[in-house]
Order: C-alpha cells, then structure tokens, then sequence
C-alpha cells in the first residue's frame, strides 16, 4: 500500500504542451508539499498546501499551477511547458505543517519530466 | 535563511568500513532535522528523525547524532554493505520554516 504515489512516473513531452502530475497520500497527513530536484540534485520545495490552503509558494514561474482538491491530493499542472523545467518532481506529505510530525516528511518515488 | 551543507559530496569505502557523514546547518534555531536515502532514479526513503530536543537516533545500522549549538548533525553507518550504496540526504526545518531544507547530499559507494 503505497503511502504517497505519484503519476506518471516518467514524462516525456514538448515544449509548449500542457501538462500535469498527480500525487496522492493515503496516510491522512494534513499537508503536502511539491518538491523539484534539477540536474545537480538539488531539491527546493515549490509549494506547500496545508489543509487544501496554499501556504508556499515559493518564486516559481506562473506556468507551474498547484490545485488541491481535498487533504489527500495535490496535483501540480504546468503551462507551455520549456526546455529549463526538465527536472524531477516530487511530492511530499507531513502530519502538520509547523512540526513535520513525528514522523517528518514522507516522500513520493518521484516524476522524471523531460521536455524537448 | 537557512543554508545546509554536506560533506564530503562523494565516499568510496571498501565494505566493512564504519563511515560518517556529515550535514550543517546555519541557524540553529531548528524543529527537527531528518536524513534521507535517494537511490539513482528512485524516490527518497526516510531513514531517520531527529526532534530538536534529541541528540541522537539509532536504527539498525545507523546512528544520527544532532549538535544544535555548532549546526551539525552525523550519520554514523556501522559495517557498511554494498547495499548502502546510495546518495544520502539530511535535510533541516527551522522553528520559522515551513519546510525542509536539503543539503546537495553526499554519494556513497561501498565496494564489495
């Protein structure tokens, strides 16, 4: 039983499209987030939702669009997809926002999205 | 803001070796502080948390150690096993934050 899965898990698409990926958490935490790893294996974190309220957005272009549905899903669109967002995405969930809870955070195995 | 560094970026230990990594942190005043294991083109596993108010976890093989006062946190791998193979991840949350900061990581190879 997966506890946070993410869709696709690879991505390939050209520049321009439209595209979207899907994260789902079955582990009743309150918050989710968006993280992206770019070529040299940084992860930065995009957004955060607490409750299905956006609390971060961190400086990520307009294109990249977040919607939360309910506590358990947060689904990442983006618009007119570049060469530059060629990355891997994941999504995270945490029991609250403030503590990480006990547990800290738990991770999806990621989205490989390739533009060209 | 919170900055996080890993050192060193790559290991190559023989197996059997015990081996330390280490992960720092700019500000101290952090909630809890938590090591990761990303294997090539897979997904982060938590391996363990550390409260701000511990100075130590241990599971299995693996002991993480937190000094606040100095921003550093260890993980301690003891025997270490091909399978340990992996980049390794510590990431902070601060009291102010509301999410983890990562460290680059570090690249551990354990040739058997």
């Amino acid at each position: 039983d997966t506890a946070v899965s993410q869709t696709p898990k690879y991505l390939v698409t050209q520049m321009g499209n439209d595209k979207s990926i899907k994260c789902e958490q079955n582990l009743g935490h309150d918050t989710m987030y968006w993280y992206k790893q770019d070529s040299k294996k940084f992860l930065k974190i995009m957004f955060s939702y607490n409750n299905k309220e956006l609390i971060i957005n961190e400086t990520v272009p307009n294109r990249f669009s977040p919607k939360s549905p309910d506590k358990a899903h947060l689904n990442l669109h983006i618009n007119s997809l570049e060469l530059g967002d060629s990355a891997v995405y994941f999504c995270a969930s945490s029991q609250d926002l403030w503590t990480g809870g006990i547990y800290g955070y738990t991770f999806g195995s990621g989205t490989r999205l390739t533009v060209v | 803001k919170q900055e996080v560094t890993q050192i060193p970026a790559a290991l190559s230990v023989p197996e059997g070796e015990n081996l330390v990594l280490n992960c720092s942190f700019t500000d101290s005043a952090i909630y809890n502080l938590q090591w990761f294991r990303q294997d090539p083109g897979k997904g982060l596993t938590s391996l363990l948390l550390i409260q701000s108010s511990q100075r130590e976890q241990t599971s299995g093989r693996l002991n993480a150690s937190l000094d606040k006062s100095s921003g550093r946190s260890t993980l301690y791998i003891a025997a270490s096993q091909p399978g340990d193979s992996a980049t390794y991840l510590c990431a902070v949350r601060s009291n102010y934050g509301q999410n983890f900061v990562f460290g680059p990581g570090t690249r551990l190879s354990v040739l058997p």
